[in-house]
C-alpha cells in the first residue's frame, strides 16, 4: 500500500537560516505533490504544487523539488523567519489528495 | 468568496448520539473532500465527490460514517452512532480540480464524543 513519510520530529532552527523538509513516499508514482502549511487550529493552506514531469518550483523564499526516481520531495524555506513555525504538509498524489503526517518548523528569533 | 465554510466549530456529543457536520464548498469549485485529522493517523481522506457525485468512499471508516451532496453548495458527514474514537478535527476541502489545483480547507469541526 502506499505510504507517505515526513519526519515526525520538530525541525528547530534558527532566524535567517534554510529550513529544509523532507517527504518520502514509496508504492506508488504521484503524478502530482503539493505542500500545506498549517497553523494551529486551522485548515491547511496551500503553497506549491509541482508535477512529475518538472525537477524543481520556485515561489519567493519556497523552493520545492520533486526526484521521481529517489520517490522524494524537498521543501526549502529561505532567510527563514519566526512566523514561518508552523506544520507543514506534503500531498504526493495521483488519485486523490492525500496527506502526510506533516513536520513542525520552529524558527528561533 | 467567504471560503470553505464548515458547521458546526465545536461539537461535543455523547457516545451513541448521531452528530452532522456541515460543509458548504466554494462556489464553482467541482470537488469536495471530507478528512479526518488525528494526533495519531495525521489527515486522513474520508471521501471526495466530484460534480455531487461521491467518486471514493474508500477511506470511510466504517458504515457509521456516511456522506452526501445533495447540491454543488452543500455537503454533509454524518456519524451514526458515534463513539469516543471517532473524536478528531474533521475538514472540509473544495478545489477545482482532483489534483492540478489547491485545494482550499475549512476551518474544520472539532468533534469530541464521550
Amino acid at each position: 500500500s502506499q505510504k507517505i513519510e515526513q519526519n515526525s520530529e520538530a525541525l528547530n532552527i534558527q532566524e535567517g537560516k534554510t529550513a529544509t523538509l523532507t517527504c518520502n513516499y514509496t508504492n506508488y508514482s504521484p503524478a502530482y505533490l503539493q505542500w500545506y502549511r498549517q497553523d494551529p487550529g486551522r485548515g491547511p493552506v496551500f503553497l506549491l504544487l509541482i508535477r512529475e514531469n518538472e525537477k524543481e518550483k520556485r515561489k519567493e523564499r519556497l523552493k520545492v523539488t520533486f526526484d521521481t526516481t529517489l520517490k522524494q520531495s524537498l521543501f526549502h524555506i529561505t532567510a527563514s523567519q519566526p512566523a514561518d513555525s508552523a506544520t507543514y504538509l506534503c500531498a504526493p498524489s495521483r488519485r486523490a489528495l492525500t496527506f502526510g503526517s506533516g513536520t513542525r518548523l520552529q524558527v528561533q528569533p | 468568496d467567504a471560503g470553505v465554510i464548515q458547521s458546526p466549530r465545536h461539537e461535543v456529543t455523547e457516545m451513541g448520539q448521531e452528530v452532522t457536520l456541515r460543509c458548504k464548498p466554494i462556489s464553482g469549485h467541482d470537488y469536495l473532500f471530507w478528512y479526518r485529522q488525528t494526533m495519531m493517523r495525521g489527515l486522513e481522506l474520508l471521501i471526495y465527490f466530484n460534480n455531487n457525485v461521491p467518486i471514493d468512499d474508500s477511506g470511510m471508516p466504517e458504515d457509521r460514517f456516511s456522506a452526501k451532496m445533495p447540491n454543488a453548495s452543500f455537503s454533509t458527514l454524518k456519524i451514526q452512532p458515534s463513539e469516543p474514537r471517532d473524536s478528531a478535527v474533521y475538514f472540509c476541502a473544495s478545489s477545482l480540480d482532483r489534483l492540478n489545483t489547491e485545494a482550499f480547507f475549512g476551518q474544520g469541526t472539532r468533534l469530541t464524543v464521550v
